[in-house]
């Protein structure tokens, strides 16, 4: 069975910073997505990045970017110039290619901004 | 696009009441999940539907719990009766292309 894992329950970072969250996965499918998805105090889930299993390139979308190491099963994300809008729950996420489109979740790792 | 639309945004009800919670997927999409999210259990599917089709509807706790989807532009999640461990934030998402957008999501809180 598939299984994500974000092993940072809290994440603190001043503001203007960098900070990276971690997640890895556990899986023997080849052909998957990996998500980052936030989740601010309104609870609304928002999609914050997608990658590819296939694509080598690490994807960007502005500040957040992600690394991703295909053979470690690892998917970290990066969220750089950090801002007060950025605090929420952050998740990982996986889901295979092939056969039914379901989203395997991540804990979540709680992300504060300093001022 | 308007985005997956829930409704209610938020619920009080009293114990043995029914519930009825609203969605609209995002147009064109073939793929509607319902996920329900708690402190003790995170993020959790419940039911999820392929063209309208349900697919896999292990998720479900019981039977109190049923879902539809009579058109590709609505779906339903009924609970009947409701039961205070049924508190909750629902989520209904949709997607295309594998790609999963969530709703705004519908607070339930049964007292």
């Amino acid at each position: 069975a598939q299984t994500v894992t974000q092993s940072q329950p809290e994440m603190s970072v001043q503001e203007a910073e960098t900070v990276t969250l971690s997640c890895t996965y556990d899986t023997s499918e080849s052909d998957y997505y990996l998500f980052w998805y936030k989740q601010p105090p309104s609870r609304q889930m928002i999609l914050v990045i997608r990658q590819e299993a296939y694509k080598q390139q690490n994807a960007t979308e502005n500040r957040f970017s992600v690394n991703f190491q295909k053979a470690a099963k690892s998917f970290s994300l990066k969220i750089s110039d950090s801002q007060l809008g950025d605090a929420a729950m952050y998740f990982c996420a996986y889901e295979v290619i092939q056969g039914a489109q379901k989203l395997v979740f991540g804990q979540g790792t709680r992300l504060t901004i300093n001022p | 696009d308007a985005g997956v639309i829930q409704s209610p945004r938020h619920e009080v009800t009293e114990m043995g009441q029914e519930v009825t919670l609203r969605c609209k997927p995002i147009s064109g999409h073939d793929y509607l999940f319902w996920y329900r999210q708690t402190m003790m259990r995170g993020l959790e599917l419940l039911i999820y539907f392929n063209n309208n089709v349900p697919i896999d509807d292990s998720g479900m706790p019981e039977d109190r719990f049923s879902a539809k989807m009579p058109n590709a532009s609505f779906s339903t999640l009924k609970i009947q009766p409701s039961e205070p461990r049924d508190s909750a934030v629902y989520f209904c998402a949709s997607s295309l292309s594998y790609t999963i957008y969530f709703g705004e999501g519908s607070w339930l809180t049964v007292v």
